[in-house]
Protein backbone atom coordinates (compact mmCIF):
# COMPACT_ATOMS: atom_id res chain seq x y z
CA UNK A 1 0.00 0.00 0.00
CA UNK A 2 0.92 3.39 -0.82
CA UNK A 3 1.89 5.30 2.27
CA UNK A 4 3.42 7.64 3.76
CA UNK A 5 4.14 6.92 7.64
CA UNK A 6 5.14 9.46 10.46
CA UNK A 7 6.47 8.88 13.92
CA UNK A 8 5.45 9.34 16.63
CA UNK A 9 1.78 10.74 15.78
CA UNK A 10 1.76 12.42 19.09
CA UNK A 11 3.90 13.69 21.47
CA UNK A 12 4.80 15.69 24.49
CA UNK A 13 7.96 17.44 25.50
CA UNK A 14 9.43 20.28 27.59
CA UNK A 15 11.65 23.24 26.23
CA UNK A 16 15.08 22.31 24.89
CA UNK A 17 14.89 18.20 24.32
CA UNK A 18 15.87 17.28 20.99
CA UNK A 19 13.23 15.48 19.26
CA UNK A 20 12.98 13.83 16.04
CA UNK A 21 9.88 13.07 13.94
CA UNK A 22 10.61 10.67 11.63
CA UNK A 23 8.81 10.48 8.21
CA UNK A 24 9.20 7.38 5.80
CA UNK A 25 7.52 7.24 2.19
CA UNK A 26 7.09 3.86 0.17
CA UNK A 27 6.57 5.59 -3.77
CA UNK A 28 10.35 6.19 -4.48
CA UNK A 29 9.14 9.93 -4.33
CA UNK A 30 11.99 12.69 -5.09
CA UNK A 31 9.82 15.03 -3.44
CA UNK A 32 8.90 15.18 0.28
CA UNK A 33 8.15 17.79 2.12
CA UNK A 34 7.39 19.39 6.09
CA UNK A 35 4.35 21.38 6.96
CA UNK A 36 2.93 22.71 10.19
CA UNK A 37 -0.81 23.50 10.36
CA UNK A 38 -1.76 25.74 13.07
CA UNK A 39 -5.46 27.03 13.36
CA UNK A 40 -5.99 30.09 11.27
CA UNK A 41 -2.98 29.45 9.31
CA UNK A 42 -3.69 26.85 7.08
CA UNK A 43 -0.70 24.85 6.24
CA UNK A 44 3.23 26.30 5.99
CA UNK A 45 5.61 24.40 4.54
CA UNK A 46 8.93 24.17 6.82
CA UNK A 47 11.32 22.51 4.31
CA UNK A 48 11.64 20.75 1.38
CA UNK A 49 13.60 18.21 -0.21
CA UNK A 50 13.74 17.94 -4.41
CA UNK A 51 16.13 15.39 -4.22
CA UNK A 52 18.70 13.08 -2.11
CA UNK A 53 20.84 15.41 -0.18
CA UNK A 54 19.19 18.37 -1.48
CA UNK A 55 16.72 20.31 1.25
CA UNK A 56 15.76 23.98 1.21
CA UNK A 57 13.80 26.44 3.24
CA UNK A 58 10.14 26.74 2.95
CA UNK A 59 8.00 29.41 4.70
CA UNK A 60 8.36 28.69 8.05
CA UNK A 61 11.84 27.44 8.54
CA UNK A 62 13.00 28.69 11.91
CA UNK A 63 14.01 25.94 15.05
CA UNK A 64 13.90 23.17 12.64
CA UNK A 65 16.24 21.34 10.72
CA UNK A 66 16.19 18.31 8.22
CA UNK A 67 18.42 16.10 6.44
CA UNK A 68 17.73 13.57 3.41
CA UNK A 69 20.23 11.01 3.06
CA UNK A 70 17.76 8.39 2.02
CA UNK A 71 15.14 8.94 -0.98
CA UNK A 72 12.51 7.04 1.62
CA UNK A 73 13.09 9.19 4.35
CA UNK A 74 13.10 13.00 5.62
CA UNK A 75 13.38 13.25 9.08
CA UNK A 76 12.85 16.74 10.98
CA UNK A 77 14.43 17.93 14.13
CA UNK A 78 13.74 20.05 16.69
CA UNK A 79 17.64 20.99 18.12
CA UNK A 80 15.88 23.01 21.16
CA UNK A 81 12.27 22.67 20.59
CA UNK A 82 10.26 26.03 22.22
CA UNK A 83 6.25 26.00 23.08
CA UNK A 84 5.83 28.30 19.89
CA UNK A 85 6.58 24.51 17.96
CA UNK A 86 2.94 23.34 19.49
CA UNK A 87 1.58 21.74 16.22
CA UNK A 88 0.39 19.78 14.13
CA UNK A 89 2.86 18.27 11.43
CA UNK A 90 2.42 16.73 8.27
CA UNK A 91 5.23 15.78 6.14
CA UNK A 92 4.03 14.84 2.04
CA UNK A 93 6.36 13.31 -0.67
CA UNK A 94 5.41 13.47 -4.54
CA UNK A 95 6.48 14.20 -7.76
CA UNK A 96 8.80 17.17 -8.55
CA UNK A 97 5.90 19.00 -10.21
CA UNK A 98 2.69 20.84 -8.81
CA UNK A 99 0.58 19.32 -11.04
CA UNK A 100 1.01 15.57 -9.12
CA UNK A 101 -0.96 14.71 -6.35
CA UNK A 102 0.88 15.38 -2.81
CA UNK A 103 0.91 12.48 -0.63
CA UNK A 104 0.20 13.19 3.17
CA UNK A 105 1.10 11.59 6.44
CA UNK A 106 -1.29 11.05 9.13
CA UNK A 107 0.31 14.18 11.02
CA UNK A 108 2.13 14.40 14.37
CA UNK A 109 0.53 16.44 17.09
CA UNK A 110 3.42 18.03 19.18
CA UNK A 111 2.91 20.03 22.10
CA UNK A 112 6.17 21.96 23.81
CA UNK A 113 6.00 22.53 27.79
CA UNK B 1 5.25 34.53 0.31
CA UNK B 2 2.24 34.63 -1.79
CA UNK B 3 -1.31 34.98 0.12
CA UNK B 4 -4.19 32.73 -0.75
CA UNK B 5 -7.70 33.29 0.92
CA UNK B 6 -10.29 31.06 1.67
CA UNK B 7 -14.01 31.70 2.10
CA UNK B 8 -15.77 31.55 4.05
CA UNK B 9 -13.45 29.53 6.70
CA UNK B 10 -16.72 27.72 8.50
CA UNK B 11 -20.26 26.62 6.92
CA UNK B 12 -22.82 24.80 8.49
CA UNK B 13 -25.18 23.03 6.37
CA UNK B 14 -28.17 20.57 6.09
CA UNK B 15 -28.18 17.49 3.89
CA UNK B 16 -29.58 18.32 1.01
CA UNK B 17 -27.81 22.28 0.62
CA UNK B 18 -25.56 23.26 -2.02
CA UNK B 19 -22.69 25.24 -1.12
CA UNK B 20 -19.63 27.19 -2.68
CA UNK B 21 -16.38 27.75 -1.55
CA UNK B 22 -13.74 30.31 -2.88
CA UNK B 23 -10.07 30.46 -3.35
CA UNK B 24 -8.41 33.68 -4.52
CA UNK B 25 -5.37 35.23 -4.65
CA UNK B 26 -3.89 38.36 -5.96
CA UNK B 27 -1.20 36.34 -8.16
CA UNK B 28 -2.06 34.08 -11.46
CA UNK B 29 -1.27 30.44 -10.54
CA UNK B 30 0.66 28.08 -12.77
CA UNK B 31 -1.81 25.67 -11.08
CA UNK B 32 -4.17 25.15 -8.39
CA UNK B 33 -5.38 21.60 -6.63
CA UNK B 34 -8.02 21.16 -3.94
CA UNK B 35 -7.82 18.77 -0.94
CA UNK B 36 -10.21 17.40 1.44
CA UNK B 37 -8.94 16.64 5.41
CA UNK B 38 -10.71 14.67 7.80
CA UNK B 39 -9.85 14.75 11.77
CA UNK B 40 -6.37 12.75 12.31
CA UNK B 41 -5.80 12.60 9.14
CA UNK B 42 -3.60 14.27 6.46
CA UNK B 43 -5.24 16.31 3.42
CA UNK B 44 -5.78 14.14 0.23
CA UNK B 45 -6.03 15.80 -3.33
CA UNK B 46 -9.49 16.09 -4.71
CA UNK B 47 -9.22 17.66 -8.04
CA UNK B 48 -5.69 19.44 -10.04
CA UNK B 49 -6.75 22.28 -12.48
CA UNK B 50 -4.39 23.98 -15.02
CA UNK B 51 -6.09 25.60 -17.44
CA UNK B 52 -7.86 29.05 -17.18
CA UNK B 53 -11.72 28.42 -17.32
CA UNK B 54 -11.07 24.89 -16.73
CA UNK B 55 -14.07 22.91 -15.08
CA UNK B 56 -14.01 19.60 -13.23
CA UNK B 57 -16.61 17.17 -11.76
CA UNK B 58 -15.83 14.21 -9.18
CA UNK B 59 -19.78 12.97 -8.73
CA UNK B 60 -21.24 15.74 -6.50
CA UNK B 61 -18.33 17.90 -6.43
CA UNK B 62 -17.62 20.86 -9.34
CA UNK B 63 -14.49 22.44 -9.70
CA UNK B 64 -14.00 25.84 -11.64
CA UNK B 65 -10.19 27.49 -12.40
CA UNK B 66 -10.73 31.31 -12.88
CA UNK B 67 -9.99 32.73 -16.64
CA UNK B 68 -7.41 34.96 -15.11
CA UNK B 69 -6.20 32.03 -12.89
CA UNK B 70 -6.26 33.89 -9.68
CA UNK B 71 -9.05 31.77 -8.51
CA UNK B 72 -10.93 28.82 -8.09
CA UNK B 73 -14.02 27.12 -6.70
CA UNK B 74 -15.40 24.44 -5.28
CA UNK B 75 -19.32 23.89 -5.69
CA UNK B 76 -21.25 20.55 -3.68
CA UNK B 77 -24.08 19.78 -4.75
CA UNK B 78 -26.74 18.03 -2.31
CA UNK B 79 -24.35 18.19 0.27
CA UNK B 80 -24.10 14.60 2.56
CA UNK B 81 -23.11 14.16 5.76
CA UNK B 82 -19.76 12.28 4.44
CA UNK B 83 -18.47 15.63 2.71
CA UNK B 84 -18.15 17.05 6.44
CA UNK B 85 -14.08 18.02 6.47
CA UNK B 86 -11.68 20.73 5.63
CA UNK B 87 -11.55 21.80 2.44
CA UNK B 88 -7.89 23.52 0.95
CA UNK B 89 -6.79 24.70 -2.16
CA UNK B 90 -3.56 25.06 -2.55
CA UNK B 91 -2.04 27.12 -5.58
CA UNK B 92 1.44 26.85 -7.15
CA UNK B 93 3.14 29.75 -8.56
CA UNK B 94 6.36 28.93 -9.71
CA UNK B 95 5.23 25.45 -11.72
CA UNK B 96 7.00 23.30 -9.16
CA UNK B 97 6.09 21.08 -6.44
CA UNK B 98 8.37 22.77 -3.92
CA UNK B 99 6.33 26.04 -3.41
CA UNK B 100 3.01 24.57 -3.24
CA UNK B 101 0.93 27.33 -1.30
CA UNK B 102 -1.75 26.74 1.02
CA UNK B 103 -4.55 28.14 1.53
CA UNK B 104 -6.23 28.73 5.51
CA UNK B 105 -8.74 26.62 4.55
CA UNK B 106 -13.10 26.01 4.85
CA UNK B 107 -14.37 23.72 7.41
CA UNK B 108 -17.91 21.91 5.96
CA UNK B 109 -20.14 20.81 8.14
CA UNK B 110 -23.11 19.14 7.20
CA UNK B 111 -25.92 17.77 9.08
CA UNK B 112 -28.71 15.77 8.75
Amino acid sequence: EAQVTQNPRYLITVTGKKLTVTCSQNMNHEYMSWYRQDPGLGLRQIYYSMNVEVTDKGDVPEGYKVSRKEKRNFPLILESPSPNQTSLYFCASGTRYSTGELFFGEGSRLTVL
Amino acid sequence: TQLLEQSPQFLSIQEGENLTVYCNSSSVFSSLQWYRQEPGEGPVLLVTVVTGGEVKKLKRLTFQFGDARKDSSLHITAAQPGDTGLYLCAGDYTGTASKLTFGTGTRLQVTL
